[in-house]
Formats: structure tokens, C-alpha cells, sequence
């Protein structure tokens, strides 16, 4: 079945202890995304990367690492939490780097920084 | 600057009746458009997309959306909603000359039995 996994579902965590959030895609997609999405305010860009090795920062990247090792897989790292990085997070791939491609969005990953 | 407005941020309908998700844009190119569905506790689904030609457009779930050029919107419509459409609802753009999509803030739907 194509689709896109994140892990973990549900983390709680504390300010300042590094965490990262794995993201693995099964479709073979060149591109990946990150997203959050907070209550009114809908989705906002963290970071993308149009291939392996090619990573480049969205709209609120402050705070957050990616990389991309490996086609399949693109895992966010936050070095330092802190409690405005509460949010639900996703990860999307998709066939092609234009933007008239249909993104596969994984399940989500809710967040919590105390 | 390049925005997507969806105006209303939720909305209640009945069970069996209409329902129409107002999206409007603002964009310099062509646009892209896009209605993302959310289900509680999912990702993302698409829905439906325009990009040329027809500008009613049939998407899955017996949504249609109509890409109203002169008034910039793209507002989704079903004649008859069920129980599991209640989900929150997300209009895109995008363009040729752009990687990156433009998203709306989210509208909630729900529904009245």
C-alpha cells in the first residue's frame, strides 16, 4: 500500500531535550515536505527537499532540522524544543517537485513541549 | 501578496443537506487549486484539483468544486452531506512557476444529525 509513515503518533516532551520525528514515503516521490498546522492558521512549510541531499527551509523553519540521506525517508529534528513548537506536525511526499502534483500526507505527529 | 482566504472557520450543516466551503485567492500567475479534506485524526486527503479547462471540477466523495476566475474563488460544493463528512476542509494553490503551495487557514464542517 503506498503511503507515508510518521513515528511517533503522540510525543510529550520536555524544553530543551533533542527529539526527532521520522517520516518514511513507500511511492518512491523526489519530494518531501514538512509541515504544521496550528488552530487558524491552517498549514505552514518548515522545511522541503526536492531530492536526496537537497534541502531547503519553508516558511517557519526556525528551530527545526531535516535532512535527506535517503530517498524514502526525511526526518525532522528539533535540537532544542521549546513549548511554541507544541503543534501537530506532517509529512508529505510527492511524485514530482511541481507544485500541480497530489501531496500524500502521513498521519500527523501531535507534539507537546512542556 | 499571494494569500487564500477561507472565510468561514466553521461551519454546521445538516445531515441531507447543502453544503458549499468558500475559498477565495490571490495570485499573480495561473493558479493551481486544490481542496484537501483532514479527517479527525488523519492526514491530509486530496479531494479534487483544477487547473485548466472545464471550471467545474468532480472530485471524490461527490464533492465538485467551481473556479470562478473573475470573482478569484474555487468554493467546494456537495448537494448532500453525510455523517463522515465532518472533517476540516483545506483550500491550495499552486502555479506552474512554483514549487510551493499557498494554503487556507482550515474550515471545520460540522455536521448536524
Amino acid at each position: 500500500e503506498a503511503q507515508v509513515t510518521q513515528n511517533p503518533r503522540y510525543l510529550i516532551t520536555v524544553t530543551g531535550k533533542k527529539l526527532t520525528v521520522t517520516c518514511s514515503q513507500n511511492m518512491n516521490h523526489e519530494y518531501m515536505s514538512w509541515y504544521r498546522q496550528d488552530p487558524g492558521l491552517g498549514l505552514r512549510q518548515i522545511y522541503y527537499s526536492m531530492n536526496v541531499e537537497v534541502t531547503d527551509k519553508g516558511d517557519v523553519p526556525e528551530g527545526y532540522k531535516v535532512s535527506r540521506k535517503e530517498k524514502r525517508n526525511f526526518p525532522l529534528i528539533l535540537e532544542s524544543p521549546s513549548p511554541n513548537q507544541t503543534s501537530l506536525y506532517f509529512c508529505a511526499s510527492r511524485k514530482g517537485t511541481g507544485s500541480a502534483y497530489e501531496q500524500y500526507f502521513g498521519p500527523g505527529t501531535r507534539l507537546t513541549v512542556t | 501578496a499571494q494569500s487564500v482566504t477561507q472565510p468561514d472557520i466553521h461551519i454546521t450543516v445538516s445531515e441531507g443537506a447543502s453544503l458549499e466551503l468558500r475559498c477565495n485567492y490571490s495570485y499573480g500567475a495561473t493558479p493551481y487549486l486544490f481542496w484537501y479534506v483532514q479527517s479527525p485524526g488523519q492526514g491530509l486527503q486530496l479531494l479534487l484539483k483544477y487547473f485548466s479547462g472545464d471550471t467545474l471540477v468532480q472530485g471524490i466523495k461527490g464533492f465538485e468544486a467551481e473556479f470562478k476566475r473573475s470573482q478569484s474563488s474555487f468554493n467546494l460544493r456537495k448537494p448532500s452531506v453525510h455523517w463522515s463528512d465532518a472533517a476540516e476542509y483545506f483550500c491550495a494553490v499552486g502555479a506552474r512557476s512554483n514549487y510551493q503551495l499557498i494554503w487556507g487557514a482550515g474550515t471545520k464542517l460540522i455536521i448536524k444529525p
